[in-house]
């Protein structure tokens, strides 16, 4: 696509359920980014893709999120059993590569998520 | 590992003033530093980034930076507030590990004054 997509770009649930947020990146990207954003904050890694593969998920706060990338262009955040703290804007964003240190990421208009 | 500082969560300019927002770095190694900028209900775009090339780097909408390596600094400026540069801004600071992931600071958030 044109740019990066998020969907929704919405989403309250209640404590325990659990939410699956979307990104669509830019088509000819290889690597994708997820990033949580609290209130006040800047965004913070959770973690990143190479096309499907998946090589660091140290950002993760815990064993309830996961993310995937079956066929290497959208990928989807999953929170299992959310939790009041997972309240935040989350970010997806695209580049071409991760090989280059200065490339530019290309961010999503971000999910804003609200546990009640 | 790299870090980013980011003084004043909050900065108001009048219009046609100086604009300068304050980023400074932590990093083993030597930095890619970037700056983005946030509007409502947008994404955040790049403004500009330093890849080594030129301590003072010029970007989108009359907005540039000078990296500093003695002073570890990367501030933004724009000699001319307008209206439509109300918004966040971000610093940040590219990781030395595969990923590349990009490290930002808490943010500024520029009011312009009429």
């Amino acid at each position: 696509g044109a740019g990066v997509s998020q969907s929704p770009r919405y989403k309250v649930t209640k404590r325990g359920q659990d939410v699956t947020l979307r990104c669509d990146p830019i088509s000819s990207h290889a690597t994708l980014y997820w990033y949580q954003q609290a209130l006040g904050q800047g965004p913070e890694f959770l973690t990143y893709f190479n096309y499907e593969a998946q090589p660091d998920k140290s950002g993760l706060p815990s064993d309830r999120f996961s993310a995937e990338r079956p066929e290497g262009s959208i990928s989807t955040l999953t929170i299992q059993r959310t939790e009041q703290r997972d309240s935040a804007m989350y970010r997806c964003a695209s580049s071409l590569t991760s090989g280059t240190p200065a490339g530019e990421q290309f961010f999503g208009p971000g999910t804003r998520l609200t546990v009640l | 590992a790299q870090s980013v500082t980011q003084l004043g969560s909050h900065v108001s300019v009048s219009e046609g003033a100086l604009v300068l927002l304050r980023c400074n770095y932590s990093s083993s190694v030597p930095p890619y530093l970037f700056w983005y900028v946030q509007y409502p209900n947008q994404g955040l775009q790049l403004l500009l980034k330093y890849t080594s090339a030129a301590t003072l780097v010029k970007g989108i909408n009359g907005f540039e930076a000078e990296f500093k390596k003695s002073e570890t600094s990367f501030h933004l400026t724009k000699p001319s507030a307008h209206m439509s540069d109300a918004a966040e801004y971000f610093c940040a600071v590219s990781g030395s590990g595969s990923a590349r992931q990009l490290t930002f600071g808490s943010g500024t958030q520029l009011t312009v004054l009429p």
